[in-house]
């Protein structure tokens, strides 16, 4: 059993930065393609950051590219997100994912396991 | 980008009863959609990919038809555990993108 545990998140104030991670038991991360997703309070779900199995393509969304970088170690078996310039928009539960059956832009299976989600708050 | 819509944004409905969904995509997708249910505290889970294909261990009442930009899903004999919000998403092209959502309610 696949098993996404996320940590990382908490209380920051605009401006600054966090680092997110996911690791992952019960199966490695290598080779797969691993993706972060958000969901904002009262809002919907919303894709950040995709990163191949082999490291080689890497996706951002327009509103976090420039900001956000995603990252593996697939020796520690786990997946990042170095979260810079934070807003208050930023405030959300980030999910990391893993997505099955990918191409170079696509995925037939779309996000099969995920995470619990780690909050992030951002707040002076 | 292509840009989902999901309606309705909420119902109400009756256990036992049938539930269904819609998701229109801006530009075909072919069959790249999938569906996906939220609870509260837990970890999203994915129901049914590639339009119609049931996740495993996913109850058949469950049901996804459609492609190119009109998608549904169909959710017979509603049981109380399906009271949830639904999140229909696009996998063909980046940037990967959700519908808004639909919650479904006890009526």
């Amino acid at each position: 059993q696949v098993q996404l545990v996320e940590s990382g998140g908490g209380l920051v104030k605009p401006g600054e930065s966090l680092r997110l991670s996911c690791a992952a038991s019960g199966s490695t991360l290598s080779g797969f393609h691993m993706n972060w997703i958000r969901q904002a309070p009262g809002k919907g779900l919303e894709w950040l950051s995709y990163i191949s199995g082999t490291r080689d393509y890497i996706m951002y969304a327009e509103s976090v590219r420039g900001r956000f970088t995603i990252s593996r170690d697939n020796a520690k078996n786990s997946l990042f997100l170095e979260l810079n310039s934070l807003r208050a928009e930023d405030t959300a539960v980030y999910y990391c994912a893993r997505a099955v059956g990918c191409s170079a832009t696509s995925c037939s299976k779309g996000f099969v396991y995920w995470g619990q989600g780690i909050l992030v708050t951002v707040s002076s | 980008d292509i840009q989902m819509t999901q309606s309705p944004s909420s119902l109400s409905a009756s256990i036992g009863d049938r539930v269904t969904i819609t998701c229109r995509a801006s530009q075909s997708i072919t069959s790249y959609l999938n569906w996906y249910q939220l609870k509260p505290g837990k970890a999203p889970k994915l129901l049914i990919y590639a339009s119609f294909t049931l996740q495993s261990g996913v109850p058949s009442r469950f049901s996804g038809s459609g492609s190119g930009t009109d998608f549904t899903l169909t959710i017979n004999n509603l049981q109380p555990d399906d009271f949830s919000t639904y999140y229909c998403q696009q996998s063909y092209n980046f940037p990967w993108t959700f519908g808004q959502g639909t919650k479904v309610e006890i009526k």
